[in-house]
């Protein structure tokens, strides 16, 4: 089956830094990535759509400087969080869009593992 | 606007009991899909079903089983015979015309042995 990959699965790092996480679809092409957030004991929240080769479309209330978004090819798109703060805090995950994969006018999505990251 | 509401917050129940997650969905979209996930205590999300819109038989894998009901708006989810390691927060998630997955808030599952 179609899997998609996350880099770092953890990362702790210091507030004012910058983080980038990796989401790399490994056996399929995606010209759409989503990011979402998930806050402890909350559920998924969509922060940004991200479109191979263009501008990301980011969810209201989400803050696109602060969440930076590159799909820079079909199969990897990353998310930087810069200028990290002890809120930013949070589990991390993306899901990539089988263009390859259509039931009907549905293209598969398959979700990451996720990334968790802690900001001191 | 699209919305999932799963109004059980935290179940409890003793192993081998029977157990069913509730799920109500919103949306205008006709052509729509319901899904549900799993997400352990390590955090990643197993996909366990996919249902479209025009698809109201119920499914049966195993121990678990859904019921989609158009009429009522809801796509519940059983288990039968509860294991430990059942144990995990699910999610029923919506997908519709621009293919954004909406979730639910989630239903945390406690098996105890």
């Amino acid at each position: 089956g179609a899997v998609v990959s996350q880099h770092p699965s953890r990362v702790i790092c210091k507030s004012g830094t910058s983080v980038k996480i990796e989401c790399r679809s490994l056996d399929f092409q995606a010209t759409t990535m989503f990011w979402y957030r998930q806050f402890p004991k909350k559920s998924l929240m969509l922060m940004a759509t991200s479109n191979e080769g263009s501008k990301a479309t980011y969810e209201q209330g989400v803050e696109k400087d602060k969440f930076l978004i590159n799909h820079a090819s079909l199969t990897l798109s990353t998310l930087t969080v810069t200028s990290a703060h002890p809120e930013d805090s949070s589990f991390y995950i993306c899901s990539a869009r089988d263009r390859g994969f259509t039931s009907g006018s549905y293209n598969e999505q398959f979700f990451g593992p996720g990334t968790r990251l802690t900001v001191l | 606007a699209q919305k999932v509401t799963q109004a059980q917050t935290e179940i409890s129940v003793v192993e081998k009991e029977d157990v069913t997650l509730d799920c109500v969905y919103e949306t205008r979209d006709t052509t729509y899909y319901l899904f549900w996930y799993k997400q352990p205590p390590s955090g990643e999300l197993v996909f366990l079903i996919r249902r479209n819109s025009f698809d109201e038989q119920n499914e049966i894998s195993g121990r678990y089983s859904w019921n989609f009901q158009k009429s009522t708006s809801s796509f519940n989810f059983t288990i039968t015979a509860s294991q430990v390691v059942d144990s995990a927060v699910y999610f029923c998630a919506l997908s519709g015309g621009y293919q954004k997955v909406t979730f639910g808030t989630g239903t945390k599952l406690q098996v105890i042995p």
